[in-house]
């Protein structure tokens, strides 16, 4: 099993739908949880970050988190073509409950591929 | 703010040379990891330094390794390189690499091994 996994893509939607983006994780000890976009030829890109249960908002996207569940999703609203990309999952271990910081060290999930089409 | 440069950005070596990329952080920021990313493998962590330590190591050989100056800047190197090194390298940089900490990536250098 992989440490993390995100839905098989790719992932079409057409322009202004909402593209749902999932990844679950193995480790309990996972802390933080982070959305990076990546666009073919570049570098990833931090779009959000999340460390406890719930919903967090920013502007077109929303990022959920379920610690029992171990699952986190990226929501985007109003697709628009510019937001066709790869779009990464990553994690880090810390806390109390992982006994200690993996220090630096995100594990990502291997990416889903989004299109979105006019 | 500088975001996180990476020099150079395009490489191609040959095979038993030996390879030597430089990474220059956020202003600030303290923590610098490495990671390589590759089609069949994804992105993987190769290691994090801090204050000219490192803090934690990714499962790569030996051939491997990195540093950091007191300046935070750091470099990683591959010595004799095989054809499977070739990939895109990045660096990530973060206040202190702690898990509540968002690691911001560099350009990337492309490493192209003959």
């Amino acid at each position: 099993q992989k440490e993390v996994e995100q839905n098989s893509g790719p992932l079409s939607v057409p322009e202004g739908a909402i593209a749902s983006l999932n990844c679950t994780y193995s480790d309990r000890g996972s802390q933080s949880f982070f959305w990076y976009r990546q666009y073919s030829g570049k570098s990833p890109e931090l779009i959000m970050s999340i460390y406890s249960n719930g919903d967090k908002e920013d502007g077109r996207f929303t990022a959920q988190l379920n610690k029992a569940s171990q699952y986190v999703s990226l929501l985007i609203r109003d697709s628009q073509p510019s937001d066709s990309a790869t779009y990464l999952c990553a994690v880090i271990r810390g806390g109390p409950n992982a006994g200690g910081t993996s220090y630096g060290k995100l594990t990502f999930g291997q990416g889903t591929i989004l299109t979105v089409h006019p | 703010k500088a975001g996180v440069t990476q020099t150079p950005r395009y490489l191609i070596k040959t095979r038993g040379q030996q390879v030597t990329l430089s990474c220059s952080p956020i202003s600030g920021h303290r923590s610098v990891s490495w990671y390589q990313q590759t089609p069949g493998q994804g992105l993987q962590f190769l290691f994090e330094y801090f204050s000219e330590t490192q803090r934690n190591k990714g499962n790569f050989p030996g051939r491997f390794s990195g540093r950091q100056f007191s300046n935070s800047r750091s470099e990683m190197n591959v010595s004799t390189l095989e054809l499977g090194d070739s990939a895109l390298y990045l660096c990530a940089s973060s206040r202190t690499g702690g898990h509540y900490n968002e690691q911001f990536f560099g350009p990337g250098t492309r490493l192209t091994v003959l």
